[in-house]
């Protein structure tokens, strides 16, 4: 079955700066990655999304990228904010229907 | 856009009761659902996928006379954990994957279940 592994576990930045979490999976089937953020005592909440017929995509201070020959993606949060500070699961998925893998989680906390 | 609404948030038991938690899909139909679980600081793990009308098929490790799990509408799956135990305690979230794409899925609110 698919395995996902992320990485860092934590991550603390700066307010203002960049952080970049990243998650690989085994997979090769897998073919639609989604990023999650979840807040305490709440259910995961989409932030962003990938196929795997697309490299990068980006929505304004977040973007993901793809590669698929290396199996891993990324996200990318541009401009951290205090608000941002949540924890962050990469999944992964072979299409609707089936289900998803998730990564370990990322502790993100930005510091103002 | 597809909502999933998650009953309760939060509920106590005591050992040897039966907790039932719902799920129901509010404005669209949800053919697949999907049950995890998730400790606390720990990742979601999934317990069982079920389709509307069938049995739910269970992962590797997961009792399924303890986690009876029903999706008899389109609309509704039910999650019942039965005999609770203490060890039973954790997060338990929902997810629909959402028709007409290839690809998305929504997540209820979660559950937080104390068992005591």
């Amino acid at each position: 079955g698919e395995n996902v592994e992320q990485h860092p576990s934590t991550l603390s930045v700066q307010e203002g700066d960049s952080a970049v979490i990243k998650c690989t999976y085994s997979d090769s089937a897998s073919n639609y990655f989604p990023w999650y953020k979840q807040e305490l005592g709440k259910g995961p909440q989409l932030i962003i999304d990938i196929r795997s017929n697309v490299g990068e995509k980006k929505d304004q201070r977040i973007a993901v990228t793809l590669n698929k020959t290396a199996k891993h993606f990324s996200l990318h949060i541009t401009e951290t904010q205090p608000e941002d500070s949540a924890v962050y699961f990469c999944a992964a998925s072979t299409g609707a229907g089936n289900m998803l893998t998730f990564g370990g989680g990322t502790r993100l906390m930005v510091k103002p | 856009g597809a909502v999933v609404s998650q009953h309760p948030s939060r509920v106590i038991c005591k050992s040897g009761t039966s907790v039932k938690i719902e799920c129901r899909s509010l404005d669209f139909q949800a053919t697949t659902m999907f049950w995890y679980r998730q400790f606390p600081k720990k990742s979601l793990m999934l317990m069982a996928t079920s389709n509307e009308g069938s049995k739910a098929t269970y992962e590797q490790g997961v009792e399924k006379d303890k986690f009876l799990i029903n999706h008899a509408s389109l609309t509704l799956s039910t999650l019942t954990v039965t005999s609770a135990h203490p060890e039973d305690s954790s997060f338990y979230i929902c997810s629909a994957s959402l028709p007409g794409t290839a690809y998305g899925y929504t997540f209820g609110s979660g559950t937080r279940l104390t068992v005591v």
